[in-house]
């Protein structure tokens, strides 16, 4: 069974701080991976995507891969009250049109 | 901007009727998901399609049918829906090709509650 994991939180952070999200995978053969942010009860909605190791930047947010240690993470720096929400990790399975979702982690920014 | 539609937001209906969910994309994305998504339990994959009347189940088929008679839309049908099917219900597109075209979108849910 291919799998995602992400540690449900809440992860709670002050405003203006670094907020890192987590993600590990168990699909050796995974190419793609997604960052989705979900307000409560709305849709997912997609923030980030990386497909080589390293780093990849967008405004506050970056989004980093390190393949060998099946492992992805977020960054969002000088966090806002606005980015409190559901972090989804997503991850394509290999040869396959199909994303795995994990469970999300929550955070609270605090003002 | 993909842009990806649900026929409702809410809906409720009674046990045993046939409910119908269907979903609109306008990019010509070759591929279209339906998932359910329930605290503690994430999103989950009941049927994909990757081509006009080409359907693949997903980890969760049972209850559930679908229909893609054109490539924009892609409908969800719960042939007598139950109460274990009161979800929320979530249609989402994505091109066909290599890696780089992998972005996957999501419509903006349908709510059902089956009493």
């Amino acid at each position: 069974q291919k799998e995602v994991e992400q540690n449900s939180g809440p992860l709670s952070v002050p405003e203006g701080a670094i907020a890192s999200l987590n993600c590990t995978y168990s699909d050796r053969g995974s190419q793609s991976f997604f960052w989705y942010r979900q307000y409560s009860g709305k849709s997912p909605e997609l923030i980030m995507f990386i497909y080589s190791n390293g780093d990849k930047e967008d405004g506050r947010f970056t989004a980093q891969l390190n393949k060998a240690s099946q492992y992805v993470s977020l960054l969002i720096r000088d966090s806002q009250p606005s980015d409190s929400a559901t972090y989804l990790c997503a991850v394509n399975v290999a040869s396959s049109y199909k994303l795995i979702f994990g469970s999300g982690t929550r955070l609270l920014v605090r003002p | 901007d993909v842009k990806v539609t649900q026929s409702s937001r809410y809906l409720v209906k009674r046990t045993g009727e046939k409910v119908f969910l269907e979903c609109v994309q306008d990019m010509d994305h070759e591929n279209m998901f339906w998932y359910r998504q329930d605290p503690g339990l994430g999103l989950r994959l009941i049927y994909f399609s990757y081509d006009v009347k080409m359907k693949e189940k997903g980890d969760i088929p049972e209850g559930y049918s679908v229909s893609r008679e054109k490539k924009e839309r892609f409908s969800l049908i719960l042939e007598s829906a139950s109460t274990n099917q009161t979800s929320m219900y979530l249609c989402a597109s994505r091109e066909d090709g290599d890696r780089g075209s992998f972005e996957q979108y999501f419509g903006p849910g349908t709510r059902l509650t089956v009493t």
